[in-house]
């Protein structure tokens, strides 16, 4: 079945550092991937999303490209702030049926000073 | 909008008594679904309503569990009767369409003593 592995955190950065989550999946067919963020205490919300293959999703200086070549969707961030420390999660869509995801376990980042 | 309405934020009940957990959706947004938030096994999806109706309730543990969507702007989560290990943080969503994204509610902490 379709399935999402994300690296183990916590992750710890400091301010201004590259930033790299990994993501991959295994799916049937093409589906959505997206990655959604989630502050201490607050619901998930939508990070970015990519549809097709070759797609890049961005927001908030947060990048990551659906790559089916292996089968991956890293999301990565350039210069990471003190206000981006959240946990990450990528999440699959099951191709034809993007209502109910598949979930990975989720990142913890935390962007040092 | 106020987007996905949750109620309470937070609850704090003994073993064996009735819980009823709500979620106002967002306007339009057709789809609704219920998670449930634990460090143990992450993010798990337990019903989802489509139009209202019950699409997809295999992720509901048990019998004490069950939810409602009377109308298009209201749904309940009721766990009747509790036990220490509903003890978590549960989460209404809701989509507008397949490709959207997710809305999340700020959740409902419940601890059952």
């Amino acid at each position: 079945g379709n399935s999402v592995t994300q690296m183990e955190g916590p992750v710890t950065l400091s301010e201004e550092a590259f930033l790299t989550i990994n993501c991959t999946y295994t799916a049937t067919g093409y589906p959505s991937l997206f990655w959604y963020v989630q502050y201490p205490g607050e619901g998930l919300q939508l990070l970015l999303k990519a549809t097709k293959a070759d797609d890049k999703g961005s927001n908030k200086g947060f990048e990551a490209t659906y790559r089916k070549e292996t089968t991956s969707f890293h999301l990565e961030k350039g210069s990471v702030q003190v206000s981006d420390s959240a946990v990450y999660f990528c999440a699959l869509g099951n191709a034809g049926n993007n209502r109910k995801l598949i979930w990975g376990l989720g990142t913890s980042l935390a962007v040092n000073p | 909008d106020a987007g996905v309405i949750q109620s309470p934020r937070h609850e704090v009940t003994e073993m064996g008594q009735e819980v009823t957990l709500r979620c106002k959706p967002i306007s339009g947004h057709n789809s609704l679904f219920w998670y449930r938030q634990t460090m143990m096994r992450g993010l798990e999806l337990l019903i989802y309503f489509n139009n209202n109706v019950p699409i997809d309730d295999s992720g509901m543990p048990e019998d004490r569990f069950s939810a409602k969507m009377p109308n298009a702007s209201f749904s309940t989560l009721k766990i009747q009767p509790s036990e220490p290990r509903d003890s978590a943080v549960y989460f209404c969503a809701t989509l507008e369409g397949q490709n959207y994204g997710y809305t999340f509610g700020s959740g409902t902490r419940l601890t059952v003593v």
